[in-house]
């Protein structure tokens, strides 16, 4: 069966330090991959979603990035965390290639606080 | 711009009474919908979906409602019990997707009273 690890759970990082958030998928090959954030008060907002392996796509302007090392591996990273980049990140991935049918597999997310 | 909106934020229900959950859409091409149930500290996970061919989907004690005309979708909860209380969200996904856009609404949360 397929799974999806997300970790950490909760994180707190001091403004204008790294970040580095890790997804990782099993059970199948080639997923469809994505990093979404849901800021209080807000809807879930798609940052990046990747197709393959160094395949990456950016959805809004922000000082975040993403990077897929290997097939079933998704990485959000910053140089220097803001603190507008407070709030619940969730990694994803589809089971068909529009997502259509299943929707999407949700992680169970990283509560980021940065203060 | 908020393509998909809940506009209710929250919402009680007592338990064993129907919950109707609202979502609203502004773009006319959207073709497939899907609602999402989210737990605190938790990821969203798939609860039902509709293709724009239909006007209703049903799954257990959860059916889903969809008015084309309207732009408007809804969630049934009948009965509504206490582990449903979550936050729903619902999401629309545009024609000829390639997997890499939903769009999601705000949120709802529903609180479902013993």
């Amino acid at each position: 069966s397929q799974t999806i690890h997300q970790w950490p759970a909760t994180l707190v990082q001091p403004v204008g330090s790294p970040l580095s958030l890790e997804c990782t998928v099993e059970g199948t090959s080639n997923p469809n991959l994505y990093w979404y954030r849901q800021a209080a008060g807000r809807g879930l907002q798609l940052l990046f979603y990747s197709v393959g392996i160094g395949q990456i796509s950016s959805e809004v302007p922000q000082n975040l990035s993403a990077s897929r090392p290997q097939d079933r591996q998704f990485i959000l990273s910053s140089k220097k965390l803001l603190l507008s980049d407070s709030g619940f990140y969730l990694c994803a991935w589809s089971v068909d290639p529009t997502g259509a049918n299943y929707g999407y597999t949700f992680g169970s997310g990283t509560r980021l606080t940065v203060v | 711009d908020q393509q998909v909106k809940q506009n209710s934020p929250s919402l009680s229900v007592q338990e064993g009474r129907i919950s109707i959950l609202n979502c609203d859409y502004t773009n006319s091409m959207f073709d497939y919908f899907l609602w999402y149930k989210k737990y605190p500290a938790e990821g969203p996970t798939f609860l039902i979906s509709i293709s724009s061919i239909k006007d209703k989907n049903e799954d257990g004690r959860f059916t889903v409602f969809l008015n084309k005309s309207a732009k408007h979708l809804s969630l049934h909860i009948v009965p509504s019990q206490p582990g449903d209380s979550a936050v729903y969200f619902c999401a629309a996904i545009p024609p000829s997707n390639t997997g890499n856009q939903f769009y999601f609404g705000t949120g709802t949360s529903l609180t479902v009273i013993p």
